[in-house]
């Protein structure tokens, strides 16, 4: 079956300017996590979405970034007024119910100039 | 902030070569998970281990945890070229799915 997707795979955008990067996990999966992954900081965790209750927004470095989840599906995150230290891989993962193991789509790499 | 810490950063190996590498990690944790990851984009769930467990098998892998010290390790035996990749540990301390991952073990296998 159809795995992880993440557009657009990659983006190149001016500091300052907004910026929406889409997830769509695997179908019937109810968990949906956000990573982000820099030369500097490794893996982080970002976000974390589970059925319809509400996120887990603990990993959001600043409130510039948000997201959300519509209709327990497809979920956007949107970064407001870039800087330059947002440049990073984001990537997305899904689990399905009751399950630990995430399947993480490829990824969208951000370059802000 | 990262809760583990992997070793070594690096690691070249021939193939048909054991490959091995190791995890610290901070916290109590849930379960541990090895990722692997090809040219810096998605990764890929190799391996979970749950606290209760010391040794878990997947063909050519071996992970062992060993709770006492925080840490596990990851044997690949009988290493391919196409194993080159980064590795990286993944612990769930709360047990929701927040994983907190070490920094990786970039892994070369040459033919």
């Amino acid at each position: 079956g159809a795995g992880v997707s993440q557009s657009p795979s990659n983006k190149v955008t001016e500091k300052g300017k907004d910026v929406e990067l889409r997830c769509d996990p695997i179908s019937g999966h109810t968990a949906l996590y956000w990573y982000r992954q820099s030369l500097g900081q490794g893996l982080e965790f970002l976000i974390y979405f589970q059925g319809n209750s509400a996120p887990d927004k603990s990993g959001l470095p600043s409130d510039r970034f948000s997201a959300e989840r519509t209709g327990g599906s497809v979920s956007t995150l949107t970064i407001q007024r870039t800087q330059q230290e947002d440049s990073a891989v984001y990537l997305c993962a899904s689990s399905a119910p009751a399950a630990d193991t995430q399947y993480f789509g490829p990824g969208t790499r951000l370059t802000v100039l | 902030s990262q809760q583990g810490e992997e070793d070594p950063q690096a690691l070249s190996i021939q193939e048909g070569e054991n490959a091995t590498m190791n995890c610290s990690y901070k916290t109590s944790i849930n379960n541990l998970q090895w990722y692997r990851q090809n040219s810096g984009r998605g990764l890929v769930h190799l391996i979970l281990i749950r606290s209760n467990e010391r040794e878990k098998h997947s063909g050519r892998l071996r992970v062992t945890l060993d709770t006492s010290k925080k840490s596990s390790s990851l044997l690949i035996t009988a290493s391919r070229a196409a194993d080159t990749a980064s590795y990286f540990c993944a612990t769930d301390p709360w047990g929701w799915g927040k994983l907190q991952f070490g920094a990786g073990t970039q892994v070369v296998v040459t033919p």
